[in-house]
């Protein structure tokens, strides 16, 4: 049973227009969220993360939104660049001892000259 | 500073071969994972350890064993590869001190098993 689903494989957006990333969990124990940067042939490489104690995080281009009640959030890329094409993994843990990440599958996102 | 590497970056088994593959991080970090990627499936956690001297079980463990003697360094050995291990494997690691939610990849090793 998937407790991290990014029901979205894949997403094509035109060049200085929003991405909207979206990711669902099912733990409700789940209380740090990230979002993990994926290129071809090259490792994850972390992007941004939210603590449950807040609904938003920001980091230039880069913002979360987190809607604990929904068990939801998502990732807006704003505005979108070409280099930003690559396979985006949401991730969410306990955040306490030692409860490993848990993934999604990953979306991936074409961003369109 | 190198951060993650990863020894080596291709190789092709045949079934029932064994192999170890080498993760080694310069970061001083205390936690240390293995990742399998395969398509449509995202990443899967194989094993992990929290310190020198301990390893503790992901959800996809079976095949695998690992073995973390320095802090710097976590094996991922498969004693008798099967096909179903044709994948991409990635190693991360994290800091108590910084998060340890906040993993550093390395660049991962694709194995073919055939």
């Amino acid at each position: 049973d998937q407790q991290v689903k990014q029901n979205s494989p894949s997403l094509s957006v035109q060049e200085g227009r929003i991405s909207i990333l979206n990711c669902d969990y099912t733990n409700s124990m789940f209380d740090y969220f990230l979002w993990y940067k994926k290129y071809p042939a090259e490792g994850p490489t972390f992007l941004i993360s939210i603590s449950s104690i807040k609904d938003k995080n920001e980091d230039g281009r880069f913002t979360v939104f987190l809607n604990k009640s929904a068990k939801h959030l998502s990732l807006h890329i704003v505005p979108s660049q070409p280099g930003d094409s690559a396979v985006y993994f949401c991730a969410a843990t306990g955040g306490s001892g030692n409860t490993p990440l848990v993934f999604g599958k990953g979306t991936r996102l074409s961003v369109i000259a | 500073n190198a951060g993650v590497t990863q020894t080596p970056k291709f190789r092709v088994l045949k079934t029932g071969q064994s192999m170890t593959l080498l993760c080694a991080q310069d970061m001083n970090h205390e936690y240390m994972y293995w990742y399998r990627q395969d398509p449509g499936m995202g990443l899967r956690l194989i094993h992990y350890s929290v310190g020198e001297g301990t390893t503790a079980k992901g959800e996809v463990p079976d095949g695998y064993n690992v073995s973390r003697l320095k802090k710097q360094n976590f094996l991922l050995g498969l004693e008798s590869a099967a096909p179903s291990q044709t994948s991409v494997y990635f190693c991360a690691s994290s800091s108590v001190r910084t998060g340890r939610d906040e993993q550093y990849f390395g660049p991962g090793t694709r194995l073919t098993v055939t």
